[in-house]
């Protein structure tokens, strides 16, 4: 079955960086694209970043465009989202997520706290 | 940008009853979009893609229903189970943007 792990996350001083990590099982991770989504505490849910299935394209919401970056890595079944440049809003659950319009496959997040 | 408006923001209602949720985008998105319940410290479940194709697995009484601008996500008949915030997505244009959820309450 569809696994999507995430790890990466934690406390961060505002300014600071990290890397998030989505280990893809259970699919052909190469031909399907990713998203990112986040949810703050409380919050509802922010699109934050689509890839295309090989890398070719990929989008970002105004709110972290030049600040995060999204990658995948096909021979390791692997999505990231480097995040730069953290600002207290940026404190979420980050879930990775499966299918580019059919997203039918969400990891349990992994939580990205910036803080001072 | 799409803005997604969903409405009501929350409901209660009994079970049996029959729920309807609406989903307004600010311009056409054909039939991309998607529903979503979700249920607290889980993470979302697609119910709805295409705006009206049932997710495998989900219940029939479940049902999606619109095209262009206006949307509907129906419950036929209430279950205890079905508590729990629902979202609308468009998924025609980036970025790909959620409505603000309707939080559902079992009476």
């Amino acid at each position: 079955q569809v696994q999507l792990v995430e790890s990466g996350g934690g406390v961060v001083q505002p300014g600071g960086s990290l890397r998030l990590s989505c280990a893809a099982s259970g699919f052909s991770f190469s031909s399907y694209g990713m998203h990112w989504v986040r949810q703050a505490p409380g919050k509802g849910l922010e699109w934050v970043a689509f890839i295309r299935y090989d890398g070719s394209s990929k989008y970002y919401a105004d709110s972290v465009k030049g600040r995060f970056t999204i990658s995948r890595d096909n021979s390791k079944n692997t999505l990231y989202l480097q995040l730069n440049s953290l600002r207290p809003e940026d404190t979420a659950l980050y879930y990775c997520v499966k299918g580019k319009t059919t997203t039918d496959s969400w990891g349990q997040g992994t939580l990205v706290t910036v803080s001072s | 940008d799409i803005q997604m408006t969903q409405s009501p923001s929350s409901l209660s209602a009994s079970v049996g009853d029959r729920v309807t949720i609406t989903c307004r985008a600010s311009q056409s998105i054909s039939n991309y979009l998607n529903w979503y319940q979700q249920k607290p410290g889980k993470a979302p479940n697609l119910l709805i893609y295409g705006a009206s194709t049932l997710q495998s697995g989900v219940p029939s009484r479940f049902s999606g229903s619109g095209s262009g601008t206006d949307f509907t996500l129906t419950i036929s008949s209430l279950q205890p189970e079905d508590f729990g915030t629902y979202y609308c997505q468009q998924s025609y244009s980036t970025p790909y943007s959620f409505g603000q959820g309707t939080n559902l309450e079992i009476k």
